[in-house]
This record gives C-alpha cells, structure tokens and sequence, in this order.
C-alpha cells in the first residue's frame, strides 16, 4: 500500500442521479480529507475524519452531500440528485500528523 | 479579498531559467506553508513544507516563507520540462488532535520549454 487510491477515477451521470466515490486512504494515516478541485482553482475543503469521527464539514458540504469512514478505513463521499455545478474533481487525502499530506489522484465527476 | 492569492498565470519560460512562484495571505494564524505539485489529471503532491520564516532548500527547490510580510515563495532553479505542471500554495493552522486542513492558492501553470 502505496498512496491513495479512489474510485473510480472518471465518473458521468445525469443531472438527478446519485453517485458515490471511495477513497482508500494510507493504512496507518488516521485522518482523512475530502477536497473538492474546480477548473482553475486549488482544491476546496470538503470534510474531515479522524479514524471513523467526522470532526468537521464545510458550509460546501450541502445536505445532498454525505461522507461516512467506517471502522476508521476507507472513505465514501455520496452526492445525491447530483447538479450541473456539482462537477468537479474530488479529491482525498490522508495524514498521520499535519505535514503528511497525501493526495490520491481524485475521481473527476461530470454531470450531463 | 481570499485569504490566500497566488500570482495568476499561466507561466512560459525556456530551459535552465529561475522560475520564482508567489503567494499572499492575511490570515496571519496560519502556521505552516506548503508547496504541491499537480499534473493534468492527478492529485496534488506535496513538494515542500515549512513551518518558520526563512528558507528551506531542497534539491533545486527553495522555498521562502516571510510571516511579517505574509508572503511565501518558491524558486525552482535550473527549470526542466519536467517542471512543467500547475503548483499551488497552501496552508494551515495546528490544532492539537483536530482538523488540519488546508487553505490552497488558485495555482499557476508553469510551462518550462526545452
């Protein structure tokens, strides 16, 4: 286990249609990131877990947003009745401490 | 006003230049500085971290940090093509057993041309 791994990497859906993304993180990282990235701008801080606790959610994260970190391993971030404005790259990163910052390569969302 | 503004781009320069990328911020808790590294289609990744005024070397990297001013740099020396990717300035704030999450810059997009 090398890095973050999230699936899938591309995802397209129509507008209304709900979808779900999994991040795998580092397996000793205890914390674990959601960020979204639009085009043309630095990743946005979604929400955070510290082994299976959701500590914080952004204003970003509406109520059509929900993430869950079971058991303090992998991550799931789903999107109900997905928007246009919704599309996006989201990424996941784990750390141990604040300067181990790991990004996975992001599951880029495109809503038709 | 962002609390964090990075120079707009995007950036063109030929082989072997200094290439000097910038960041501003006015949150002045912000405590630790990093610099990443972001190719088309990939996740960020973490080139330098710094958490003090002053400068960090590594490799043909530099990265400046000067709190009074809230300013932060990076200095690529001897650019290659391989360079060439969107770097982005980020930071954050120690909270003891907390979220340590990140501010990030918008990025800019370095081109290095052989």
């Amino acid at each position: 286990d090398t890095g973050v791994s999230q699936n899938p990497r591309h995802k397209i859906t129509k507008r209304g249609q709900n979808v779900t993304f999994r991040c795998d993180p580092i397996s000793e990282h205890n914390r674990l990131y959601w960020y979204r990235q639009t085009l043309g701008q630095g990743p946005e801080f979604l929400t955070y877990f510290q082994n299976e606790a959701q500590l914080e959610k952004s204003r970003l994260l509406s109520d059509r947003f929900s993430a869950e970190r079971p058991k303090g391993s992998f991550s799931t971030l789903e999107i109900q009745r997905t928007e246009q404005g919704d599309s996006a790259m989201y990424l996941c990163a784990s750390s141990l401490v604040e300067d181990g910052y790991t990004f996975g390569s992001g599951t880029r969302l495109t809503v038709v | 006003q962002k609390e964090v503004e990075q120079d707009p781009g995007p950036l063109s320069v030929p082989e072997g230049a200094i290439v000097s990328l910038n960041c501003t911020y006015s949150n002045s808790a912000f405590q630790y500085f990093m610099w990443y590294r972001q190719y088309s289609r990939k996740g960020p990744e973490l080139l330098m971290y710094t958490y003090s005024s002053g400068n960090k070397e590594d490799g043909r990297f530099t990265a400046q940090v000067d709190k009074s001013s809230k300013y932060i740099s990076l200095f690529i020396r001897d650019s290659q093509p391989s360079d060439s990717a969107t770097y982005l300035c980020a930071m954050g704030i120690y909270y003891t057993g907390a979220n340590s999450k990140l501010t990030f810059g918008k990025g800019i997009t370095l081109s290095v041309r052989p």
